[in-house]
């Protein structure tokens, strides 16, 4: 079974400080991705990678930025934290270009920024 | 662009009772059609997904069927249970080319009474 993990589980942070996320996936997936779930509007893509150091931006990129420097790994970085950063993030991975189209998605990080 | 469009509920249900999931979609030519679930406190998980028009998604006495001449992908289940409580979302992702991300609606919570 592909598995992929998240970091954390839950995550406290104070306004202003820099907070990595971090995502590993053990199938060998070029494409990784970085979304986040609010009540009311789904799920929002915030940057994908499809291949080591590769990356683009999603629908809602701003304050965030993302590291790939190994396959497996891709990170989500926040700058510097805001409260309207507080949510839930979720990672995902695929091999679309294999001749599969779905998507795995780790537990997911709530973080919350005070 | 794309776009995926699913009631909102939330739909509360009593066990046994029939379950249906109302979903339509926006896109240009033929994408791939998903159901993903969200237990509580976890990530996603992909429920039953279809890649062409007629074709029936089903997993665990869940069905969806890919129909192209109303766009839609009604998830429905005979006999709910308790424990297909979970937030359920329709999600659509283009076939070919180099644009590969998921679209998702924006989600619909089920709960189940016993």
């Amino acid at each position: 079974d592909v598995k992929v993990t998240q970091s954390s589980r839950y995550l406290v942070k104070r306004t202003g400080e820099k907070v990595f996320l971090e995502c590993v996936q053990d199938m060998d997936h070029e494409n990784m991705f970085w979304y986040r779930q609010d009540p009311g509007l789904g799920l929002r893509l915030i940057y994908f990678s499809y291949d080591v150091k590769m990356k683009e931006k999603g629908d809602i990129p701003e304050g965030y930025s993302v590291s790939r420097e190994k396959k497996e790994r891709f990170s989500l970085i926040l700058e510097s934290a805001s409260t309207n950063q507080t949510s839930m993030y979720l990672c995902a991975s695929d091999s679309h270009g294999q001749g599969t189209d779905t998507q795995y998605f780790g537990p997911g990080t709530r973080l919350t920024v005070l | 662009g794309n776009s995926v469009t699913q009631m909102e509920g939330p739909v509360t249900l009593s066990e046994e009772a029939f379950l249906t999931i109302n979903c339509t979609y926006t896109a240009t030519g033929y994408p791939s059609l998903f159901w993903y679930v969200q237990y509580p406190g976890e990530g996603l998980q992909l429920l039953l997904k279809a890649t062409k028009a007629d074709d029936k998604g089903s997993n665990k006495g869940f069905e969806a069927t890919y129909r192209k001449e109303t766009t839609s992908f009604h998830l429905e289940k005979g006999s709910v249970q308790v424990s297909d409580s979970a937030v359920y979302f329709c999600a659509l992702t283009p076939r070919g080319g180099s644009n590969y991300k998921l679209t998702f609606g924006k989600g619909t919570l089920l709960t189940v009474n016993p």
